[in-house]
């Protein structure tokens, strides 16, 4: 069984510049959550979806950042433009509702 | 408000040494409860998990934990810690219905020293 897959799984771009952030639920997972880590803040909830409906953003620590699910298996997180605090590393995390959450390997994401 | 609490931030423990790591949540209902581990560079992976039944719960690499439902707890325990143990843990806690998110704790990073 294939677990949650993050593309990519490194990022390096320069401030400014638009990073899309991609993941794919595990087969038959109707939840789907971001979280970002850092050394400072530790590990964060940006936003969850459940059934592709947003549920909860006040994580999203402001308009740069946007979170969609356009189908039920997959979700794509952006950052439009990046900053250099927003280096960190991305993690998208999925389950089904009362399961337990399966973690992504992550996009560590290094803004110049 | 939910919440978890993690109270040691830092342990550090020789080989061989016994390990306690402290949880304590605050939820309203019932609740499913769960420990991750996270080895230096890695991702989040589910070390044990408490859905119901018998509060003690064992789980990989000889790790368990006891849920205290009157104390609000879910300590995890490893008799004898090794080298490769070294990671930071996060204890999160869960609705046991619908859709809700799991709240996790600050997390605990654990160095075992060789």
């Amino acid at each position: 069984d294939a677990g949650v897959i993050q593309s990519p799984r490194h990022e390096v771009t320069e401030m400014g510049q638009e990073v899309t952030l991609r993941c794919k639920l595990i087969s038959g997972h109707n939840s789907l959550f971001w979280y970002r880590q850092t050394m400072m803040r530790g590990l964060e909830l940006l936003i969850y979806f459940n059934n592709n409906v947003p549920i909860d953003d006040s994580g999203m620590p402001e308009d740069r950042f946007s979170a969609k699910m356009p189908n039920a298996s997959f979700s794509t997180l952006k950052i439009q433009p990046s900053e250099p605090r927003d280096s960190a590393v991305y993690f998208c995390a999925s389950r089904i509702a009362g399961g337990t959450q399966y973690f992504g390997p992550g996009t560590r994401l290094t803004v110049l | 408000a939910q919440s978890v609490s993690q109270h040691n931030h830092h342990v550090i423990l020789s080989e061989a040494a016994s390990l306690e790591l402290g949880c304590n949540y605050s939820y309203g209902g019932t609740v499913n409860l769960f420990w991750y581990v996270q080895y230096p560079g890695q991702h989040l992976q589910l070390l044990l998990k408490y859905f119901s039944g018998d509060p003690l719960v064992k789980g990989i690499k000889g790790f368990e934990a006891e849920f205290i439902k009157s104390k609000f707890s879910f300590n995890l325990r490893k008799p004898s810690v090794q080298w490769s143990d070294t990671a930071e843990y996060f204890c999160a806690v869960g609705a046991r219905t619908g859709a809700n998110n799991l709240f996790f704790g600050t997390g605990t990073r654990l160095t075992v020293i060789p």
